[in-house]
């Protein structure tokens, strides 16, 4: 039940492209949902989190959509760069202060 | 932007030896962690630190773990006899509601 799982393992995709990466999860007691990217050596960096009040959320090229009859959400990075390759995590969090439950991660390469 | 800060960024330790990992969180947060990242592996939780004492704990967090937030800035991650299983990359995090707040990490190599 405290499980996030997250597909796909790893992407390859196209400059230019739209990458897409799904997390599902069980707990409906969850409440906030945020995406972090991860560079190789770093720690994982804030890109951008959504409540289940909302069904979407967009920040430049990134936009999370929530389904919460379905308890599934996915991370949209449209005209994929480059420099967005990394590797994605997703995490879901169901009280103030507790502790981030992470998804498996995404290896995403852009390939130029 | 304030940033979480975590000292040394390697540490290399004989198995059975003590090691320290530091932390500074951002100044104004209230809640710390600890999480673990083996190569390759999703990002797992350790512990959570509130109001000077534990808040929570993983099964990972047994006995060999401790911490410590001696002096109201550092947070501290003590691991008493190391295995060669606790070669991991550590990462402090901290929060004051729910945007959490990452360090780079210390990349610790148990031989």
């Amino acid at each position: 039940q405290q499980q996030v799982k997250q597909s796909p393992q790893s992407l390859i995709v196209q400059k230019g492209g739209i990458s897409i990466i799904n997390c599902a999860y069980e707990n409906t007691a969850f409440d906030y949902f945020p995406w972090y990217q991860q560079f190789p050596g770093k720690g994982p960096a804030l890109l951008i989190a959504i409540r289940p009040d909302v069904s979407e959320k967009k920040e430049g090229r990134f936009t999370i959509s929530f389904n919460k009859s379905a308890k599934q959400f996915s991370l949209h990075i449209m005209d994929s760069q480059p420099g967005d390759s990394a590797t994605y995590f997703c995490a879901a969090l169901y009280n103030q202060g507790g502790k981030l439950i992470f998804g498996q991660g995404t290896e995403l390469s852009v390939k130029p | 932007e304030p940033e979480v800060t975590q000292t040394p960024s390697h540490q290399v330790t004989q198995m059975g030896q003590e090691v320290i990992l530091r932390c500074v969180p951002i100044s104004n947060h209230l809640y710390f962690y600890w999480y673990r990242q083996i190569l390759g592996q999703k990002v797992e939780f350790l512990v959570s630190f509130y109001n000077n004492e534990i808040s929570e704990k993983s099964e990972i967090f047994d006995d060999q773990f401790s911490v410590e937030r001696p002096d109201g800035s550092n947070f501290t991650l003590k691991i008493r006899s190391t295995k060669l299983e606790d070669s991991a990359m550590y990462f402090c995090a901290s929060t004051r509601s729910d945007g959490y707040t990452f360090g780079s990490g210390t990349r610790l190599t148990v031989v």
